[in-house]
């Protein structure tokens, strides 16, 4: 079955960097797209950006543009989430979901259990 | 960027309610919509994609309706397990918004 694992909570300080992990299994890695999503506490969700397992292209929300990177190891079928510059702002549960796609249609199908992600000084 | 205009951001129902949450886009999204619940801690889970597509293993009493810009998810007849946070979400184009999110509480 398709399994999706991130990797476990960071607390971080302001101005540092996070890298979050998101392992797949159960499927073909480069077949489908990986989005990220996240949310801060009590909040609602946040598309963060979305990154194509296949090629590694990318699309970022414009609010994070220079301070985000998704990348994929295909050897190891995994996404990668690297948030610079963190403020208070960006604590928050970040996900991994992959896409699926019906009649033309994607939809984030498959979701990670959760990476929190708390920055403070 | 499409802006996705959630309402109502709660509302409060009994068990055996009709509800209707609808969500509205800034433009054109033809049927590029889907609806997700989340609980408590928990991950997102797809309730309808392509705007009145039932995903698998959900419940009838879940339905969504609507193209363009004006959508809708209904749940003809709340139970106990209903009563958590619904999104929605295009796919149109990048960024793929959410919308701000319906809490769905117990009268």
């Amino acid at each position: 079955q398709v399994r999706l694992v991130q990797s476990g909570s960071e607390v971080k300080k302001p101005g540092a960097s996070v890298k979050v992990s998101c392992k797949a299994s159960g499927y073909t890695f480069t077949t489908y797209g990986i989005s990220w999503v996240r949310q801060a506490p009590g909040q609602g969700l946040e598309w963060m950006g979305w990154i194509s397992a296949h090629n590694g292209n990318t699309a970022y929300a414009q609010n994070l543009q220079g301070r985000v990177t998704m990348s994929r190891d295909t050897s190891t079928s995994t996404a990668y989430l690297e948030l610079r510059s963190l403020r208070s702002d960006d604590t928050a549960v970040y996900y991994c979901a992959r896409e699926a796609e019906f009649g033309g249609v994607v939809v984030l199908f498959y979701w990670g259990q959760g990476t929190l992600v708390t920055v403070s000084s | 960027d499409i802006q996705m205009t959630q309402s109502p951001s709660s509302l409060s129902a009994s068990v055996g309610d009709r509800v209707t949450i609808t969500c509205r886009a800034s433009q054109t999204i033809v049927r590029h919509l889907n609806w997700y619940q989340q609980t408590p801690g928990k991950a997102p889970k797809v309730l309808i994609y392509a705007a009145s597509t039932l995903q698998s293993g959900v419940p009838s009493r879940f339905s969504g309706s609507g193209s363009g810009t004006d959508f809708t998810l209904t749940i003809s007849s709340l139970q106990p397990e209903d009563f958590t946070t619904y999104y929605c979400q295009q796919t149109y184009s990048t960024p793929k918004t959410f919308g701000q999110g319906t809490k769905v509480e117990i009268k």
